[in-house]
């Protein structure tokens, strides 16, 4: 099956520094999401960015969408300790199905 | 308050027992799925539907059973669950409609263990 993949795995970082992940995927897409996950517990969506936008922001969260090259990042700035998390990227696929294709995640710890 | 609501939370069971998890959804959306999140290897959708009596496939169904007879609940059937199907569950719902580019809502999962 086809999965997302995301980059780094993991990621730690001092209170205060941006955080950037990527994900790339291997269909067209109708939309790509971003979930986070705290340890064991359910998915919170972030964001979501349309296949027709390039760019998009929500707080200190800043999302962009390359859909040439398969790829999205999410940028968190000024990071805090309560962003430590998974965070996992989503598309839905423009392909007539329903399935959505989750990336593996990164794990996003920020230091005090 | 939305919400996604699973249960059990917790379970314990042996091989060959069958099971249900059950699913439930507050926010009259369409669409409800089924994923199971092993490390290493993400989410994989089991099962997904689009509405009452509509189920389809999706990337690991082998070994599952769903149903959808009301809108609000879409349980997950193991008939004959073995070791390999031990992960942590979720249950996610959205409105429906490809292109209606609607995020999903998710369960706070379910820690499946076989024995």
């Amino acid at each position: 099956s086809q999965q997302g993949e995301e980059d780094p795995q993991a990621l730690s970082i001092q209170e205060g520094e941006n955080a950037t992940m990527n994900c790339s995927y291997k269909t067209s897409i109708n939309n790509l999401q971003w979930y986070r996950q705290n340890s064991g517990r359910g998915l919170v969506h972030l964001i979501l960015i349309r296949s027709n936008e390039r760019e998009k922001h929500s707080g200190r969260l800043r999302v962009t969408l390359d859909t040439s090259k398969k790829s999205s990042s999410l940028l968190i700035t000024a990071s805090r300790a309560a962003d430590t998390a998974s965070y996992f990227c989503a598309t839905d696929p423009d392909s007539g199905t329903y399935k959505y294709i989750f990336g593996t995640g990164t794990r996003l710890k920020v230091l005090a | 308050e939305a919400q996604v609501t699973q249960n059990p939370r917790y379970l314990i069971t042996v091989t060959g027992k069958k099971l249900t998890v059950t699913c439930s959804q507050n926010m009259n959306h369409e669409y409800m799925s089924w994923y199971r999140q092993d490390p290493g290897l993400g989410l994989r959708q089991i099962y997904y539907s689009m509405n009452v009596e509509v189920t389809d496939k999706g990337d690991v169904p082998e070994g599952y059973k769903v149903s959808r007879k009301e809108k609000r609940n879409f349980p997950l059937i193991l008939e004959s669950p073995s070791p390999n199907q031990t992960s942590l569950y979720f249950c996610a719902s959205r409105f429906s409609g490809q292109g209606v580019n609607q995020p999903q809502h998710f369960g706070d999962g379910t820690r499946l263990s076989i024995l």
